[in-house]
């Protein structure tokens, strides 16, 4: 059974930098063709992609978002980390984390598990 | 980068009632799209992928189709429980993109 939770702090400062975490289970990020992404949501808006990490270490960004942006996995504990810097009230969203799969010969399938989110709200 | 536009916004539903909900996209993105319900508090749940192919254990009253710029997901006989905020994801390019989500009520 797979399943992903995000984790991370509730309410960040402005010019603060955000760590978000996602812990998974049902998988490894060790095994050929997996890959986690981070994706966001900001109130009353649509759903926005950050970033994501494959097994491989590759790593890719929107680019809109890109200088701020830094995702890492540890493969020991299931995990993969976010992190933002300076955070803006405009980046008060609920974060998620998601699966993509990459199989070799076979069409990538693309964020099939989602965890329940996190919210995050930036105020001082 | 592709948008995707979503629509509509809110719908309500009876009971029984067969609803569409649609996203349109910005440029040909094949079959690329992938469609979610989402109820609050809880993981999004894959509904259909690559456009029309239904996630097993999904109930076969969903029902995708569409190709190119034009999707469409069609619930038949909706339920009391697929009250729920529903969105498209094309995956046809990076970065991945969403629709606007659309939130279903039931009476």
């Amino acid at each position: 059974q797979v399943t992903l939770r995000e984790s991370g702090p509730a309410l960040v400062k402005p010019t603060q930098t955000l760590t978000l975490t996602c812990t998974f289970s049902g998988f490894s990020l060790s095994t050929t063709e997996m890959c986690v992404n981070w994706i966001r949501q900001p109130p009353g808006k649509a759903l926005e992609w950050l970033a994501r990490i494959d097994w491989d270490d590759d790593k890719y960004y929107n680019t809109s978002l890109k200088t701020r942006l830094t995702i890492s996995k540890d493969t020991s504990k299931n995990q993969v980390v976010l992190t933002m810097t300076n955070m803006d009230p405009v980046d008060t969203a609920t974060y998620y984390c998601a699966r993509t799969r990459t199989p070799i010969g076979a069409r990538a399938v693309y964020l099939d598990y989602w965890g329940p989110g996190t919210l995050v709200t930036v105020s001082s | 980068e592709t948008t995707v536009t979503q629509s509509p916004a809110f719908m309500s539903a009876t009971p029984g009632d067969k609803v569409n909900i649609s996203c349109k996209a910005s440029q040909d993105i094949d079959d690329d799209l992938n469609w979610y319900q989402r109820k609050p508090g809880e993981p999004a749940v894959f509904l259909i992928q690559e456009a029309s192919t239904l996630v097993p254990g999904v109930p076969p009253r969903f029902s995708g189709s569409g190709y190119g710029t034009d999707f469409t997901l069609t619930i038949n006989n909706i339920e009391s429980e697929d009250a729920a905020y529903y969105f498209c994801l094309q995956h046809d390019n990076f970065p991945l993109t969403f629709g606007q989500g659309t939130k279903v009520e039931i009476k």
